[in-house]
């Protein structure tokens, strides 16, 4: 069964409102990373949560990490309409060097 | 200056055939990529390699064989092409944590 599953699967919202995505997982991690992809190109990292750390922030993008509950979530603030994109999440999993387990992803539609 | 390049960034072809799509990286990194995005977006790891050595080989057709000639550089041949293989396929490196994607080849079969 996959690894990630994100949701919701779809969020449209105008600019300027804030986004968020969030993630569940199944087993231990190293740490959890968030990638984006724009429509018919590769995924490009945004940043990426240690399983000791709780929150962490880039920019106008902040994660958070549960790791009790096996979940993250991706918050956007003031979001542009070249925000538009499909956000995935990435389990780096305990023991599985290098082998990241992607979930399904989210499409986010900001709106001018 | 694109750190990441896959050849081609189409291919449509017949089932039965035999492609090749290649992947070369200039960011010096030791571990290259393969993965399988389906059309719904669902990405699946298929090969990693590390300074040309397998490190994960998931359970993937045997039809489906990588071949890394140096750290640069990893190639995937696709033997007798089945409907259920398209997809778009993404090679990516590292050299920590973070990974560096491709554009993508869109393969097609028909």
């Amino acid at each position: 069964s996959q690894q990630g599953e994100e949701d919701p699967q779809a969020l449209s919202i105008q600019e300027g409102e804030n986004a968020t995505m969030n993630c569940s997982y199944k087993t231990s991690i190293n740490n959890l990373q968030w990638y984006r992809q724009n429509s018919g190109r590769g995924l490009v990292h945004l940043i990426l949560i240690r399983s000791n750390e709780r929150e962490k922030h880039s920019g106008r993008l902040r994660v958070t990490l549960d790791t009790s509950k096996k979940s993250s979530s991706l918050l956007i603030t003031a979001s542009r309409a070249a925000d538009t994109a499909s956000y995935f999440c990435a389990t780096d999993v305990a023991g599985n060097t290098g082998k990241l387990i992607f979930g399904q992803g989210t499409t986010l539609q900001v709106k001018p | 200056d694109t750190a990441v390049s896959q050849t081609p960034k189409y291919l449509v072809t017949q089932m039965g055939n035999d492609k090749s799509i290649k992947c070369e990286q200039n960011l010096g990194h030791d571990t290259m990529y393969w993965y399988k995005q389906d059309s719904k977006k669902f990405l699946k790891i298929m090969f990693s390699y590390n300074n040309k050595e397998l490190i994960i080989n998931e359970t993937v057709p045997n039809r489906f064989s990588p071949k890394s000639p140096d750290k640069a550089h990893l190639n995937l041949h696709i033997n007798s092409l089945e409907l259920g293989d398209s997809a778009v396929y993404f090679c990516a490196s590292s050299t920590a944590e973070t990974q560096y994607f491709g554009p993508g080849t869109r393969l097609l079969v028909l």
